[in-house]
């Protein structure tokens, strides 16, 4: 069965630190990765995947992510953290040795303090 | 751009009544799912719906029942509430389940229900 792990419940920076939300997965397959942000009251908004291809995925809002193979991670990581990247942020794995079904992991808070 | 829509937004419930969530999108995609969110749990999946007229167990079915009404709508309901449903409910849309799977699932804004 496939799973994710996000170890950090929450993480704290400081405005303008580099800012990393770390995310591990379990696949039987080749895994389609994604990572997903949640501001309060709202549903999740897609930041970007990783299908194939290059291991440094660029997505929105400056945040970029890194597909290690041999460590089965997907780290988040954004260069010079805003305020307003104060958020709940999800890592998600899709096997489709699984049926295409979308696990994700239990989410990572992030504040970001001025 | 509406494209994931959900309603109620809120609502409060007692033991054993029954409620309807619904789900519209309108974005023309195949695939539809419903998810609810508990703290320190992620999302996960209760039903889903690969294309128009087909319906799928997620990981947490139990308790509840799905229509696909049309492509664009996708209802959740709860038979007889239980407290243990107190959740947030998210409804989801994306490009077919199959061989485009590596497409995004694009999320509303959720429906919070407490049941007492």
């Amino acid at each position: 069965a496939q799973s994710v792990a996000q170890p950090e419940d929450q993480v704290n920076v400081a405005e303008g630190n580099p800012l990393t939300v770390k995310c591990t997965y379990s696949v039987s397959g080749n895994p389609y990765l994604f990572w997903y942000v949640q501001y309060p009251n709202r549903g999740l908004q897609f930041l970007l995947k990783y299908i194939t291809g290059d291991n440094l995925v660029k997505g929105s809002y400056g945040f970029e992510a890194e597909f290690n193979k041999s460590q089965t991670s997907f780290h988040l990581k954004k260069p010079s953290a805003l305020v307003s990247d104060s958020a709940l942020y999800f890592c998600a794995v899709r096997d489709k040795a699984a049926g295409n079904k979308l696990t994700f992991g239990g989410g990572t808070r992030v504040l970001v303090k001025p | 751009n509406a494209g994931v829509t959900q309603t109620p937004k809120f609502q409060v419930l007692k033991t054993g009544q029954s409620m309807t969530l619904q789900c519209a999108q309108d974005m023309n995609h195949n695939s539809m799912y419903w998810y609810r969110q508990d703290p320190g749990m992620g999302l996960r999946l209760i039903y889903y719906s690969a294309s128009e007229g087909t319906t799928d167990k997620g990981e947490v079915p139990n308790g509840y029942n799905v229509s696909r009404l049309n492509k664009r709508e996708f209802s959740l309901r709860l038979e007889s509430a239980a407290p243990s449903q107190t959740s947030v409910y998210f409804c989801a849309s994306s490009e077919q389940l199959g061989t485009a799977s590596n497409q995004p699932q694009h999320f509303g804004d959720g429906t919070r229900l407490s049941i007492l």
